[in-house]
């Protein structure tokens, strides 16, 4: 009954490695996000992408890169990690139109050694 | 314009008070303003949320006031308890808005 689920919950790496996190919604929501939790909560939006096209870009490092196989998913690839990548990544999901409910996942907590 | 400012970065109170987290936002084109309630290790969650044809809404003990004057929203917790301890963020979004535009999230702890 998981309404947005991620995989891994917890990720440890090495520096310069390259990891991916998941993104699944069974809530038939058309637009999922990306978004990076800091050590001081501050929740930054990275990537929206709506019916499997990009349509936020938040001035990531092109290290991260998105893809979308299909409207339930959404899954975060990042290349080289750096140790700055340290941090709760957190998918979420909602209908189209801005006001609707954001549904959060559970979160992948990063750590770049 | 697109900020979404947010006061204080934490508070302390004592079970039974009435904490109050203040938000305030600048676009005019913001029509819905939801608070999130995150407890550690979770992802944030809907608590309750306002749009700006109503000055005040309720939800059990949570009630959001709403000044679109001055373009001021808030939460107050009504008979707070130990368990209402979690990161609370507001947010704006609208019409034509692909997302929601996070505050920087306040810091309630509710002590026993």
């Amino acid at each position: 009954d998981t309404a947005v689920s991620q995989t891994p919950k917890y990720l440890v790496t090495q520096m310069g490695n390259d990891k991916s996190i998941k993104c699944e919604q069974n809530l038939g929501h058309d637009t999922m996000y990306w978004y990076k939790q800091d050590s001081k909560k501050f929740l930054k939006i990275m990537f929206s992408y709506n019916n499997k096209e990009l349509i936020i870009n938040e001035t990531v490092p092109n290290r991260f890169s998105p893809k979308s196989p299909d409207k339930a998913h959404l899954n975060l690839h990042i290349n080289s990690l750096e140790l700055g990548d340290s941090a709760v990544y957190f998918c979420a999901s909602r209908r189209q139109g801005g006001t609707d409910t954001q549904y959060f996942g559970p979160g992948t907590r990063l750590t770049v050694l | 314009q697109q900020q979404v400012k947010q006061s204080p970065q934490s508070l302390i109170v004592q079970k039974g008070g009435i904490p109050i987290i203040n938000c305030a936002y600048e676009n005019t084109a913001f029509d819905y303003f939801p608070w999130y309630q995150q407890f550690p290790g979770k992802g944030p969650a809907l608590l309750i949320a306002i749009r700006p044809d109503v000055s005040e809404k309720k939800e059990g003990r949570f009630t959001i006031s709403f000044n679109k004057s001055a373009k001021q929203f808030s939460l107050h917790i009504m008979d707070s308890q130990p368990g209402d301890s979690a990161t609370y963020f507001c947010a704006a979004s609208g019409k034509g808005f692909q997302k929601l535009v996070f505050g920087t999230g306040t810091r309630l702890l509710v002590s026993p």
